[in-house]
């Protein structure tokens, strides 16, 4: 039972453009969600995250959306670079539990095209 | 300053032998999460530790353990190994639960 999933495996989106990334997750206990940039041969990247008392963290062209009552997040990137082209993992924890233990879904690749 | 260090970066081993993998944390990071990915999954959650001490446990078999050292790097070993336990070795360290955290570039497991 998978409790963290990215239905899309892969995205294409032109440079310029917004790429948006969805994620959905089943456990109600999770409240505190991370986004991961990983590149061919390197360990994942921290990108940004969101605690669930909030419902938008921003960071340059970065943003997650979190909306708890359908239990999704989005990750947002505008305007998307040929350098964003990576494979992006949704992630999810609980704060009091085990912070520490992350569960991760199986990632969307994304490329943008110059 | 040097992030997460991982060695070997690659590994080759037979069916039923014994692995251990080694990790550095970026200095100043008390906690080490270890983590396995499969090719074309995420990374899935085998171990945490913080102040050398275990704080959580994933889903594995007992022939997964690790442990922590003074100087906060970690060891993850592997006993009995499987051809099921193929897959790339992640170690991410924080330097505090439960933020984001740092990860190695892994170990490249290969079990034949």
């Amino acid at each position: 039972d998978q409790q963290v999933k990215q239905n899309s495996p892969s995205l294409s989106v032109q440079e310029g453009r917004i790429s948006i990334l969805n994620c959905d997750y089943t456990n109600s206990m999770f409240d505190y969600f991370l986004w991961y940039k990983k590149y061919p041969a390197e360990g994942p990247t921290f990108l940004i995250s969101i605690s669930s008392i909030k419902d938008k963290n921003e960071d340059g062209r970065f943003t997650v959306f979190l909306n708890k009552s359908a239990k999704h997040l989005s990750l947002h990137i505008v305007p998307s670079q040929p350098g964003d082209s990576a494979v992006y993992f949704c992630a999810a924890s609980n704060f009091n539990t085990n912070a520490g233990k992350s569960t991760f879904g199986d990632g969307t690749t994304l490329t943008v095209k110059p | 300053d040097a992030g997460v260090t991982q060695s070997p970066t690659h590994l080759i081993k037979t069916r039923g032998q014994h692995v251990t993998l080694r990790c550095s944390p970026i200095s100043g990071h008390k906690s080490v999460s270890w983590y396995q990915q499969v090719l074309g999954q995420g990374p899935q959650f085998i171990f945490q530790y913080y102040e050398k001490e275990e704080r959580g446990r994933g889903n594995f078999p007992d022939r997964f353990s690790a442990r922590q050292f003074p100087n906060y790097s970690s060891e993850l070993n592997v006993n009995a190994l499987l051809l099921g336990d193929s897959a790339l070795y992640l170690c991410a360290s924080s330097s505090d639960i439960p933020y984001g955290y740092t990860f190695g570039s892994g170990t490249r497991l290969t079990v034949v």
